[in-house]
């Protein structure tokens, strides 16, 4: 267990339906990121906030967003789904006190089908 | 796109055997980190090891890193069944925190 939860375990839904995924980092970790697992792309940064504040951007689409909270958990959302988001929806935290050269930890992932 | 590329992509190997991964990958990097992953469940680490370091010791496994080949490899000493899984490679580049993933290295280990 790494500390790391995420909430729903699986989420089946519809297309041009939007979705909510929760993610709650390890105790005193301030940074927050976001992965997404497809077979075709692999695993692919989507974006990392760090203590509520957004840091960096990777291949996220526009109808993707995230934010995190006062409380440091964090929640992406997805909408007008499209078949192609089906996916593994990771989050990963670390502490980064140092620029990013800190293990990160991931939850279990959200497993994502779009019909 | 993927910065790190694992070699083998499949790897089959009798239990009780070492299995060595590799990862090479294109740019400067903070450091690199494996991590396991059993059958689309969640991503367990398993070592990090930074850009000054060349070698890294953690019960079984062993990971070295050659920055003047752009390259690591992870070894899995006398593996056990329950070592079946897939691993990836992931560094870290610059200031900027991200992690970016090979597409990974199947392992199977053999009762």
């Amino acid at each position: 267990d790494s500390g790391v939860t995420q909430t729903p375990k699986h989420l089946i839904t519809a297309t041009g339906q939007r979705v909510t995924l929760r993610c709650s980092p390890r105790s005193g970790d301030l940074s927050v990121y976001w992965y997404q697992q497809s077979l075709d792309q692999g695993l692919q940064f989507l974006i990392q906030y760090y203590n509520g504040e957004e840091r960096a951007k990777g291949n996220i689409l526009e109808r993707f967003s995230a934010q995190q909270f006062p409380d440091l958990h964090s929640e992406l959302n997805l909408s007008s789904l499209e078949l192609g988001d089906s996916a593994l929806y990771f989050c990963a935290s670390s502490v980064d006190v140092s620029g990013g050269q800190e293990t990160q930890y991931f939850g279990p992932g959200t497993r994502l089908l779009v019909l | 796109s993927q910065q790190g590329e694992e070699d083998p992509q499949a790897l089959s190997i009798q239990e009780g055997e070492n299995a060595t991964m590799n990862c090479s990958y294109k740019t400067s990097i903070n450091n690199l980190q494996w991590y396991r992953q059993n059958s689309g469940r969640g991503l367990v680490h398993l070592i990090l090891i930074r850009s000054n370091e060349r070698e890294k010791h953690s019960g079984r496994l062993r990971v070295t890193l050659d920055t003047s080949k752009k390259s690591s490899s992870l070894l899995i000493t006398a593996s056990r069944a329950a070592d079946t899984a897939s691993y990836f490679c992931a560094t870290g580049t610059g200031a900027n925190s991200k992690l970016t993933f090979g597409k990974g290295i199947t392992l199977s280990v053999r009762p």
